[in-house]
């Protein structure tokens, strides 16, 4: 089956420091992938995704490049902010027929930045 | 509201009752999802909604687990019976199209605690 694995938290790292959290998945099938966050107190919302091979998804100062050759998605920022503080989700979603599908989540990373 | 509204937040129940979880989508999604969140994991695909079809309902972890949408807007979730195991937060979703590289949108969560 679909599976989704990212690096364990909690990650602390200092204000301004470079980030990366590797996310590598199992699909049975072409997936688009994705990258949600989730802020203390507040629900999932979706930071950037990428639909194919190659393609680079970025926002907010993050992003994340789709490698089908080593089916992988890591998420990475240049210079990180107090206010970045979160849960991380690597996830994919691989529709039959074309059609949507349900997610698969990693476990999160949790992510702590230290001003 | 313009996002995706779940009620209750919070649910406190005695083992053995019954629960019902309400989803209110965003105006015009077609697509409704339902996920289980343990504490300290990523969220788990429960069921998926076209419409008012009930397209895939292979997450939902036991006959005890009922879903419905029979408008196609407003789901609601019920779990008869309920056991301590089923303790989670209960998160809706959608998106506008059943295409599986469109994001989903996901609501706040309902927290229910089965004592």
């Amino acid at each position: 089956g679909d599976s989704v694995t990212q690096m364990e938290g909690p990650v602390t790292l200092s204000e301004e420091a470079f980030l990366t959290i590797n996310c590598t998945y199992t699909a049975t099938g072409y997936p688009s992938l994705f990258w949600y966050v989730q802020y203390p107190g507040e629900g999932l919302q979706l930071l950037l995704k990428a639909t194919k091979a190659d393609d680079k998804g970025s926002n907010k100062g993050f992003e994340a490049t789709y490698r089908k050759e080593t089916t992988s998605f890591h998420l990475e920022k240049g210079s990180v902010q107090v206010s970045d503080s979160a849960v991380y989700f690597c996830a994919l979603s691989v529709g039959s027929g074309g059609g949507a599908d349900g997610l698969t989540f990693g476990k999160g990373t949790h992510l702590i930045i230290q001003p | 509201g313009a996002g995706v509204s779940q009620s209750p937040r919070y649910k406190v129940a005695k083992r053995g009752q019954d629960v019902a979880l309400r989803c209110d989508p965003i105006s015009g999604h077609v697509s409704l999802f339902w996920y289980q969140q343990a504490l300290g994991q990523g969220p788990e695909f429960l069921t998926y909604f076209q419409n008012e079809a009930q397209l895939d309902k292979s997450g939902l972890p036991s006959d005890r687990f009922f879903a419905e949408r029979p408008e196609g807007s407003v789901s609601t979730l019920k779990i008869q019976r309920t056991q301590q195991e089923d303790s989670a937060v209960y998160l809706c979703a959608s998106s506008l199209v059943g295409s599986s590289n469109q994001p989903q949108h996901f609501g706040d969560g309902t927290r229910l605690s089965i004592l």
